[in-house]
């Protein structure tokens, strides 16, 4: 069965600082992964996808994420944090063997931006 | 940019209760989903729903949980006798690509609180 573990729950960082967001799935064939955010009482934004071809795959707002098949890990990253980013953050993972296959998602990482 | 419109944005309700949430697709898309989150909790899928049928249906989708299409707009989710558990906020869900590639586009949520 697909799962994803998120290891860090809640993350907080300086404003300006490196910031990277750990995502481990388990599925026994290639996935499909994605990156939502979801800010305070909004719905699910996408920020990226991954499917197939290079591995770092950019998205919105300055984020991106890299695929490593051998760890089974999606990582997000952004170079230079904003206070806006502050937000929940969620990896979630696709079957997509149809086309009204479900996504999973895993538990969230909040992340906390300190000025 | 197309969106996905959720109605109502909260509910409050007393237990035992009927609610039904709405839910608008955007207007090309053939695949719908129901979601929800407790408070403080990962995102869990519910149902997916395409040509007028249930696709999929999670554990938590029991006899109390049906959805509808009733018209070519929207996408209901109805609960015929609410629980205190029940309360949560529901996303609607949907996507419109028949190959497979099916990003998500979320709807704002509508948070149902159950008394």
């Amino acid at each position: 069965a697909q799962s994803v573990t998120q290891p860090d729950i809640h993350i907080t960082v300086s404003e300006g600082a490196s910031l990277e967001l750990r995502c481990n799935y388990s599925y026994g064939a290639t996935p499909y992964l994605f990156w939502y955010v979801q800010s305070p009482g909004q719905g699910l934004q996408l920020l990226l996808k991954y499917f197939s071809g290079d591995t770092l795959v950019q998205g919105i707002k300055g984020f991106e994420a890299e695929f490593k098949r051998s760890q089974s890990s999606f990582n997000l990253r952004k170079p230079s944090v904003h206070w806006s980013d502050a937000a929940e953050y969620f990896c979630a993972v696709g079957r997509l063997w149809t086309s009204y296959d479900k996504v999973i998602f895993g538990p969230g990482t909040s992340l906390s931006v300190i000025p | 940019e197309p969106e996905v419109t959720q109605t109502p944005s909260h509910q409050v309700t007393q237990m035992g209760q009927e609610v039904i949430l709405r839910c608008v697709p955007i207007s090309n898309h053939l695949y719908f989903y129901w979601y929800r989150q407790i408070l403080g909790q990962k995102v869990e899928f519910l149902v997916s729903f395409y040509n007028n049928e249930i696709s999929e249906k999670s554990e938590i989708f029991d006899d109390q949980f049906s959805v509808e299409r009733p018209d070519g707009s929207n996408f209901t989710l109805k609960i015929r006798s609410t629980k205190l558990e029940d309360s949560a906020m529901y996303f609607c869900a949907s996507h419109g690509d028949p190959t497979g590639a099916n990003v998500l586009t979320f709807g704002a949520g509508s948070r149902l609180t159950v008394l």
